[in-house]
């Protein structure tokens, strides 16, 4: 199985400043097909996970411009720009290249 | 608007089985790949089974294989997950979720989560 390594476990940020955060994956997730198949996802709070970024970094449709993703083979990086109230809660990277498709461990975005 | 419906959670014992379903609305049901994904008590996400659009395929997690079945009536634009021989560690919230292009695996919406309690 894929492992997908994600640091740090948890982020303490000032509101306006920048969070970033690793995934890192055990086996490249680039596919045959040219995708590489790496999104990431918020968990806020008593909710279900929401999609921020597919394919690396495609923001989805109705994400602010202040989420960021891109890395490409086996790393990749999340960013966050002018971290706002909503942002907090656990973010998830996810490949979905190899079967069985796996998530990373999560990261906590704490508000400082 | 998607909507995504899960029902069918509660407490059920071990080596016993329970039936979840997936109420799905606001899209062309039968278009989209579907799956569910499950989360423990304070723990992370783990992908557990997806199907294709017309239920010709479907995959697992090597934890869940032989024991629950992902199947899908597209007549009633809804999905299941049949989960049998049920043990403690299958403790969790499962959400049912949208692929949003066959084999493009990732998940653009999410229901809220129904939560399984396997436990004596």
């Amino acid at each position: 199985d894929v492992v997908m390594t994600q640091t740090p476990v948890s982020l303490s940020v000032s509101l306006g400043n920048q969070a970033s955060i690793s995934c890192r994956s055990s086996q490249s997730l680039l596919h045959s097909d040219g995708n590489t198949y790496l999104s990431w996802y918020l968990q806020k709070p008593g909710q279900s996970p929401q999609l921020l970024i597919y394919l690396a970094s495609n923001r989805f449709s109705g994400v602010s411009n202040r989420f960021s993703g891109s890395g490409s083979g086996t790393d990749f990086t999340l960013k966050i720009s002018r971290v706002e109230p909503e942002d907090l809660g656990v973010y998830y990277c996810f490949q979905h290249t190899h079967l069985p498709l796996t998530f990373g461990s999560g990261t906590k975005l704490e508000i400082k | 608007e998607v909507q995504l419906v899960e029902s069918g959670g509660g407490l059920v014992q071990p080596g016993r089985s329970m039936k979840l379903s997936c109420a799905a609305s606001g899209f062309t049901f039968n278009n989209y790949d579907m799956a569910w994904v499950c989360q423990a008590p304070k723990k992370g996400l783990e992908w557990v089974a997806t199907i294709s659009y017309d239920g010709s395929s479907t995959y697992y997690r090597d934890s869940v294989k032989g024991r629950f079945t992902i199947s899908r009536d597209n007549a009633k634009s809804t999905l299941y997950l049949q989960m049998d021989s049920l043990r403690s560690e299958d403790t969790a919230t499962y959400y049912c979720a949208r692929h949003p292009y066959p084999y493009y695996w990732y998940f653009d919406f999410w229901g809220p989560g129904t939560m399984v309690t396997v436990s004596s």
